[in-house]
């Protein structure tokens, strides 16, 4: 079935570190992707997505780019910041039918220290 | 617009006891989800309704939980009765409409619900 594999966390970075966090999928046909974030006491929010290949997503300086050849859809930045400490889930839209519910990764713990 | 609103923030119960989760997603959107998150599970999808009625119920986990959608800005998860293993925290997300990319799901705050 479709499923979506994060890298495991905690994630543990100083300020202006550079982020990847990974993300692989299985899927068949070709499923949109997404980053959300979820931030200490709330739920999650959309940061980004992605709807085909070679898309790249982007958002307060966070980017992920579609890769079918890999399956893949890492999400990067190039230099944190403390604010960006939260919970990044991974996730793909249901397929072969366009209009089912999201799959999400179980989701990635990042923390940045000053 | 408030955004999902969902009640109550935290709950704590005694096992056998039941428990009802309240959900008010944003006005006009005809898709209303339930989620459960845990550690060791993470975010896993109970149920979804569309225009108020029940589409996908096979993440429910079992017989003890029910959900409804009355109307259009209310929905509730019940837990009757409800065990240790429930804890966990319970989101309700709404959306537009179910076209993926299209429509983005917003979230609630959440209820942590801890069963002693």
């Amino acid at each position: 079935g479709n499923s979506v594999t994060q890298m495991e966390g905690p994630v543990t970075l100083s300020e202006e570190a550079f982020l990847t966090i990974n993300c692989t999928y299985t899927a068949t046909g070709y499923p949109s992707l997404f980053w959300y974030v979820q931030y200490p006491g709330e739920g999650l929010q959309l940061l980004l997505k992605a709807t085909k290949a070679d898309d790249k997503g982007s958002n307060k300086g966070f980017e992920a780019t579609y890769r079918k050849e890999t399956t893949s859809f890492h999400l990067e930045k190039g230099s944190v910041q403390v604010s960006d400490s939260a919970v990044y889930f991974c996730a793909l839209s249901g397929v072969p039918q366009a209009g089912t519910a999201l799959i999400f990764g179980k989701g990635t713990t990042l923390s940045v220290s000053s | 617009d408030a955004g999902v609103i969902q009640s109550p923030r935290h709950e704590v119960t005694e096992m056998g006891q039941e428990v009802t989760l309240r959900c008010k997603p944003i006005s006009g959107h005809d898709y209303l989800f339930w989620y459960r998150q845990t550690m060791m599970r993470g975010l896993e999808l109970l149920i979804y309704f569309n225009n108020n009625v029940p589409i996908d119920d096979s993440g429910m986990p079992e017989d003890r939980f029910s959900a409804k959608m009355p109307n259009a800005s209310f929905s509730t998860l019940k837990i009757q009765p409800s065990e240790p293993r429930d804890s966990a925290v319970y989101f309700c997300a709404s959306s537009l409409g179910l076209g993926g990319a299209s429509y983005e799901q917003y979230f609630g705050p959440g209820t942590r619900l801890t069963v002693t």
